[in-house]
C-alpha cells in the first residue's frame, strides 16, 4: 500500500529534551516535507526536500532540523524543544512536479511541556 | 509570495443540503494547481479535489464540485446532499505548476458541522 508513515503518533516531552520524529514513504517521491499545523493558522511549512541530500527551509524552520540522506526518509528533529513547538505535525510527499496533491502521514501531537 | 484565504473559519449545513466554502488566493504564476483537503477527526489529510489552472472546466468528484475562477482567484468548494460524514475541516491549498512548483501553501481551513 502506497503510503506515508509517521511515528509516533503522540509525544509528550519537556522543555529541552532532543527528539525525532520519522517519517518514511514507500512511492519513490522525490518530494518530501513537513507541516506544522495549528489553529487559526492552516498548515505551514517547516522545511522541505527536493531529493536525496537536498533540504531547505520553509516558513517557520527556526528549532527545526532534517536530514535527507535516503529517499524514503525524512526526519523532523526538535534538538531543544520548548513549549511554542507544541503542535501537530504533519510529513507528507510528492512527485516534483505536476498535478499531483501531496500524500499525508497520520501525524504527530506534539505536546512540550 | 502566494497566499491563500479562507474567510469562513466555521460554517454549518443541515443534513442532505448543499453547503459551499470559500476560498480566494494571490499569485502572479499562470501556471498552477488548486486542492481541498479535508480533515475529519481522525486528522488524516484527504484530498477531495484537484483544478488545473489551465481548464476552464470545474472540477467535479461526486457530491463535491469547485467554482474555479480564474480572474477573480476564487476556488470555492460546493458539497451538495451534505453528509454526516462531510463534517470535517476543510483546507484549501495551492500549488505553482513547473519545475519549482513543489511546494504546497494552505489556507487557515473551515471548520464544517453537519448537523442531522
Amino acid at each position: 500500500e502506497a503510503q506515508v508513515t509517521q511515528n509516533p503518533r503522540y509525544l509528550i516531552t519537556v522543555t529541552g529534551k532532543k527528539l525525532t520524529v520519522t517519517c518514511s514513504q514507500n512511492m519513490n517521491h522525490e518530494y518530501m516535507s513537513w507541516y506544522r499545523q495549528d489553529p487559526g493558522l492552516g498548515l505551514r511549512q517547516i522545511y522541505y526536500s527536493m531529493n536525496v541530500e537536498v533540504t531547505d527551509k520553509g516558513d517557520v524552520p527556526e528549532g527545526y532540523k532534517v536530514s535527507r540522506k535516503e529517499k524514503r526518509n525524512f526526519p523532523l528533529i526538535l534538538e531543544s524543544p520548548s513549549p511554542n513547538q507544541t503542535s501537530l505535525y504533519f510529513c507528507a510527499s510528492s512527485f516534483k512536479v505536476g498535478s499531483y496533491g501531496y500524500t499525508f502521514g497520520s501525524g504527530t501531537r506534539l505536546t512540550v511541556v | 509570495a502566494q497566499t491563500v484565504t479562507q474567510s469562513q473559519p466555521e460554517m454549518s449545513v443541515q443534513e442532505a443540503e448543499t453547503v459551499t466554502l470559500s476560498c480566494t488566493y494571490d499569485t502572479s504564476e499562470s501556471d498552477y494547481y488548486l486542492f481541498w483537503y479535508k480533515q475529519p477527526p481522525s486528522r488524516q489529510m484527504i484530498l477531495v479535489i484537484r483544478q488545473e489552472a489551465y481548464k476552464q472546466q470545474n472540477a467535479t468528484e461526486n457530491r463535491f464540485s469547485v467554482n474555479f475562477q480564474k480572474a477573480a482567484k476564487s476556488f470555492s468548494l460546493k458539497i451538495s446532499d451534505s453528509q454526516l460524514g462531510d463534517a470535517a475541516m476543510y483546507f484549501c491549498a495551492y500549488r505553482r505548476g513547473g519545475a519549482s512548483g513543489s511546494r504546497l501553501t494552505f489556507g487557515e481551513g473551515t471548520q464544517l458541522t453537519v448537523n442531522p
